[in-house]
C-alpha cells in the first residue's frame, strides 16, 4: 500500500489564498478527494475527483492535480474556513480496493 | 434528505466488544455501500472497511481483519459495525459514511454524527 502525505499545518490571513498539498505515488492513477472537519463535527466533502466541487460548497474551494501531488486551494480565506482538511484516495494495489487518508492539515486563519 | 443517525456513546472494558449502529434515511439503503471510519482523539481519519447493504458483502482494512464485523438489517435500513477484543487504543469516534456512488466509488458524501467509544478499565 502507499501513503498520502500532507503538511501538518498551514496558516493564512483572512482574504489570502491557502494551498494545502497532498502527495502520494498512486495519485496520478487515482482520484483525490478532500474533506473539511471542524472541531466536534463529522467531515464534509469539499472536493471530489481531484477538482469537482459538490453542490453547496463555496466557489472559493478548488482542487487541482499535478503528477503525484494534489492541491486544495481556498481563495479569499474566511475565518469560518479554519478547520482540519484531509485528502483521501483509493488504493487498488491489494486484493480489493481500500481507502487511504492523509494525515490531515490544520488550517489556521490568523 | 439523506441522514445517517448513529447510536450513542459507549464505555467498554479491554477485551470486550462494541456494536455501533447507523440508521439511514432519505435514500434507498440498499443502493449505496456503507463505510466505517474511525478517529482517535486528536488524530486523523482511519478507514475500517465497507459493506454492500444489498448483498451483505464486506471488505475490511487489513489492520482490522479478524476483529471487525460489519452487518446490516435492510428491514430497518441500519448498518452495524462490531469491533471485538477492544484495547485502549481503540478509543475513538466511529463514523459511518455513505459511499457516493451507486457503483462503489470509495469516497463519502454523507456521514453519521459519530459515536464515541471509550475503552478503559
Amino acid at each position: 500500500s502507499y501513503e498520502l502525505t500532507q503538511p501538518p499545518s498551514v496558516s493564512v490571513s483572512p482574504g489570502q489564498t491557502a494551498r494545502i498539498t497532498c502527495s502520494g505515488d498512486a495519485l496520478p492513477k487515482q482520484y483525490a478527494y478532500w474533506y473539511q472537519q471542524k472541531p466536534g463535527q463529522a467531515p464534509v466533502l469539499v472536493i471530489y475527483k481531484d477538482s469537482e466541487r459538490p453542490s453547496g460548497i463555496p466557489e472559493r474551494f478548488s482542487g487541482s492535480s499535478s503528477g503525484t501531488t494534489v492541491t486544495l486551494t481556498i481563495s479569499g480565506v474566511q475565518a469560518e474556513d479554519e478547520a482540519d482538511y484531509y485528502c483521501q484516495s483509493a488504493d487498488s494495489s491489494g486484493t480489493y480496493p481500500s481507502v487511504l487518508f492523509g494525515g490531515g492539515t490544520k488550517l489556521t486563519v490568523l | 434528505q439523506v441522514q445517517l443517525v448513529q447510536s450513542g456513546a459507549e464505555v467498554k472494558k479491554p477485551g470486550a466488544s462494541v456494536k455501533v449502529s447507523c440508521k439511514a434515511s432519505g435514500y434507498t439503503f440498499t443502493g449505496y455501500y456503507m463505510h466505517w471510519v474511525r478517529q482517535a482523539p486528536g488524530q486523523g481519519l482511519e478507514w475500517m472497511g465497507r459493506i454492500n447493504p444489498n448483498s451483505g458483502g464486506t471488505n475490511y482494512a487489513q489492520k482490522f481483519q479478524g476483529r471487525v464485523t460489519m452487518t446490516r438489517d435492510t428491514s430497518i435500513s441500519t448498518a452495524y459495525m462490531e469491533l471485538s477484543r477492544l484495547r485502549s487504543d481503540d478509543t475513538a469516534v466511529y463514523y459511518c459514511a455513505r459511499d457516493h456512488g451507486v457503483v462503489v466509488a470509495y469516497y463519502f458524501d454523507y456521514w453519521g454524527q459519530g459515536t464515541l467509544v471509550t475503552v478503559s478499565s
